[in-house]
């Protein structure tokens, strides 16, 4: 069985452009998750997804960001317009939502984006 | 509010020593907690989680961990290093069912030959 895929692996951009995350999960998950760790800091919870539906956006810092998941599967992460801060690798993570237990979360590989 | 905090960002052990990182939690509500593994160009992966049942958890690659809740701890250990641990530990505590993970720092553990 595929895990969590993303693509890119690496982005460069210079401030001011604009980038999209993608994040594949593993099939039949309804729920996914974005987390960014910013160098040096910890890893930060950004949105949860249930199906195509956000049900906390809580982490997400400002208006530049974007988030959609089509039709509940893959998710894209837009950023518009890039900022220096935004630099930092960003996680995908998506899980089964199982009610009542601690559900296992399946993380990506991350992708690095570099804002110069 | 949750949060989670892991003492000492650098661990250093010789090959055959015991493995301790340590992790401590903050949660208003019985947390489920969980220990991730990244190693090097990887994504996250789970070593182990607490969702209640036995306080003595078991995970991959002969990592354990001991919910305390008098301590509100839950370190993580593994009695001998193997040269392939060399890696970065997570910590993290949820409210359980499909919720948010809250992150420690990670603690980046190197083995000694």
């Amino acid at each position: 069985e595929a895990g969590v895929t993303q693509f890119p692996s690496h982005s460069v951009i210079e401030k001011g452009q604009t980038v999209t995350l993608r994040c594949d999960p593993i099939s039949g998950h309804d729920n996914l998750y974005w987390y960014r760790r910013v160098m040096g800091k910890e890893i930060k919870f950004l949105l949860h997804f249930v199906k195509e539906s956000k049900q906390d956006e809580s982490g997400m810092p400002n208006n530049r960001f974007l988030a959609e998941r089509t039709g509940g599967t893959y998710s894209t992460l837009k950023v518009q317009p890039a900022e220096l801060e935004d630099s930092g690798v960003y996680f995908c993570a998506s899980s089964e939502g199982l009610a009542g237990v601690g559900d296992t979360q399946y993380f990506g590989p991350g992708t690095r984006l570099t804002v110069l | 509010a949750q949060s989670v905090t892991q003492l000492g960002s650098h661990v250093s052990v010789s090959e055959g020593a015991l493995v301790l990182l340590r992790c401590n939690y903050s949660s208003s509500v019985p947390p489920y907690l969980f220990w991730y593994v990244q190693y090097p160009n990887q994504g996250l992966q789970l070593l182990l989680k607490y969702t209640s049942a036995a306080t003595l958890v078991k995970g991959i690659n002969g990592f354990e961990a001991e919910f305390k809740k008098s301590e509100t701890s839950f370190h993580l250990t593994k009695p001998s290093a193997h040269m392939s641990d060399a890696a970065e530990y997570f910590c993290a505590v949820s409210r359980g069912g499909a919720q948010k993970l809250v992150f420690g720092q990670g603690t980046r553990l190197t083995i000694n030959p």
